[in-house]
C-alpha cells in the first residue's frame, strides 16, 4: 500500500501570511497512463470534505487561485499565498494512482495564531 | 449538478448490520466506478470499498473485507454498503464518491456502533 505522510500536522499561521503543506508518498505516484493521481481535499470545521487540487496542480471550479499545488513523483506540496480565515480547517492529500487502496495522508490542522 | 445524498446511518449494537444508500444525480450513474469512504469522529479520512461501474469488481480496506459488502443498482442510480458483524471502531461519517474524481462530497451518513 502507499502510504502518505503529510507535514506538518498543526500550522499556526497569521492572517495574510503564506502557508506551506508538504505531503510525500512510500512510492512515486506516476501512474503508467502518464498522470500523477494526486489530490488535495480541504474540511473546514463542520463540514464535509471539499476538492481543492486534482493531478498535483489542477484547482477545482471556485478555489481560490491564492491555493496552489506542485510536485512529482514522491513529493507534493500544497501552498496558500496569503491566509485568510476562511482557510482554517484540515487538509488532507491523497492518492488515486496506486489503487485499491486509495490512501489519504493524516491530514494537517491550520488555524490563526 | 453533481449531488450524492447517502443515507440508513444509526444507532447499532456491536455485533449487528445496518445498509447504507447513496442516491446520485447529475452524471450517468453506470458509467462510473464508486467509493465509500469514512471519517472516524475527530479523525482522519479513510477509503472504505470500491465497485466498479458494472458493478463486476470490487475492492475493500483490509479492516472491512469480509464484513461489508458494496453493491450497486444502476436502474435506480443508488449506491449500497452492507454492513455486517459491525464493531466500534466503525463508528462514522459515511460518505459515497465518484471513484475518478472523488468530488463532490455530500453530507455523508452518521453510524454509531455502541451498546
Amino acid at each position: 500500500d502507499v502510504v502518505m505522510t503529510q507535514s506538518p500536522l498543526s500550522l499556526p499561521v497569521t492572517l495574510g501570511q503564506p502557508a506551506s503543506i508538504s505531503c510525500k508518498s512510500s512510492q512515486s505516484l506516476v501512474h503508467s497512463d502518464g498522470n500523477t493521481y494526486l489530490n488535495w481535499f480541504q474540511q473546514r470545521p463542520g463540514q464535509s470534505p471539499r476538492r481543492l487540487i486534482y493531478k498535483v496542480s489542477n484547482r477545482d471550479s471556485g478555489v481560490p487561485d491564492r491555493f496552489s499545488g506542485s510536485g512529482s513523483g514522491t513529493d507534493f506540496t500544497l501552498k496558500i499565498s496569503r491566509v485568510e480565515a476562511e482557510d482554517v480547517g484540515v487538509y488532507y492529500c491523497m492518492q488515486g494512482s496506486d489503487w485499491p487502496p486509495w490512501t489519504f495522508g493524516q491530514g494537517t490542522n491550520i488555524e490563526i495564531k | 449538478e453533481v449531488q450524492l445524498l447517502e443515507s440508513g446511518g444509526g444507532l447499532v449494537q456491536p455485533g449487528g448490520s445496518l445498509r447504507l444508500s447513496c442516491v446520485v444525480s447529475g452524471f450517468t450513474f453506470s458509467r462510473y466506478d464508486m467509493s465509500w469512504v469514512r471519517q472516524a469522529p475527530g479523525r482522519g479520512l479513510e477509503w472504505v470499498s470500491y465497485i466498479s461501474g458494472s458493478g463486476d469488481n470490487t475492492y475493500y480496506a483490509d479492516s472491512v473485507k469480509g464484513r461489508f459488502t458494496v453493491s450497486r443498482d444502476n436502474s435506480k442510480n443508488t449506491l449500497y454498503l452492507q454492513m455486517d458483524s459491525l464493531r466500534a471502531e466503525d463508528t462514522a461519517i459515511y460518505y459515497c464518491l465518484n471513484a475518478d474524481w472523488f468530488d463532490p462530497w455530500g453530507q455523508g451518513t452518521l453510524v454509531t456502533v455502541s451498546s
